[in-house]
């Protein structure tokens, strides 16, 4: 199983500000998947295929990375963005996801 | 517009049997792979179980192998996950999802919560 370790587990950043979140593989994968979840609400897709925006996602979201490490970046943090990111990986069985990142507004 | 919508879930004892329905609508749900996703309380996402388009492939995670199955009616466009001899570690929100095998999930349901308590 490909474990994913996200980091960092909580963070916090003020509007404008730029904020990355991280995705190490303990495998080589060769694609890399994220997800926003809001308070309450289903997990929704952002990226797929490590940096391809889903549709209706802001241009602020992308995604990048290769082989054992990929990262989420938000260029300008916005109120709206405050929710927890996972990564997901489906290179091999079974998909895994990371243990998730919440991300807070200051 | 996509609709997954999720139902059978609630409160059932340990070792007893339930099973969950996902009806979906807006797309063609006959050319799709399907999971489940189940969410415990305050935790993470863990994969459960998917189906290919025609139910030709199955896969199972570990914690779930040999008392949960997933089946699907492409007539109904309806998944479904039978889940028997429950415990305690089932307790979640219990999310369908669209997507093929190797790749993202594409849709995701509203969730329906599965809880295994005495």
């Amino acid at each position: 199983e490909i474990v994913l370790t996200q980091s960092p587990t909580t963070t916090a950043a003020s509007p404008g500000e730029k904020v990355t979140i991280t995705c190490l593989a303990s495998s080589s994968v060769s694609n890399m998947y994220w997800y926003q979840q809001k308070s309450g609400a289903s997990p929704k897709l952002l990226i797929y295929s490590t940096s391809s925006l889903a549709s209706g996602v802001p241009d602020r979201f992308s995604g990048s990375g290769s082989g054992t490490s990929y990262s989420l970046t938000i260029n300008t943090m916005e109120a709206e963005d405050a929710a927890t990111y996972y990564c997901q990986q489906w290179s091999s069985n079974p998909l895994t996801f990371g243990s998730g990142t919440k991300l807070e507004i200051k | 517009e996509v609709q997954l919508v999720e139902s059978g879930g609630g409160l059932v004892q340990p070792g007893r049997s339930l099973k969950l329905s996902c009806v979906a609508s807006g797309f063609t749900f006959s050319n799709y792979g399907m999971n489940w996703i189940r969410q415990a309380p305050g935790k993470g996402l863990e994969w459960v179980a998917y189906i290919s388009s025609g139910s030709s492939y199955i896969y199972y995670a570990e914690t779930v192998k040999g008392r949960f199955t997933i089946s699907r009616d492409n007539a109904k466009n309806t998944l479904y996950l039978q889940m028997t001899s429950l415990r305690s570690e089932d307790t979640a929100l219990y999310y369908c999802a669209s997507g093929d095998y190797g790749y993202n999930l594409d849709y995701w349901g509203q969730g329906v919560m599965v809880t295994v308590s005495s």
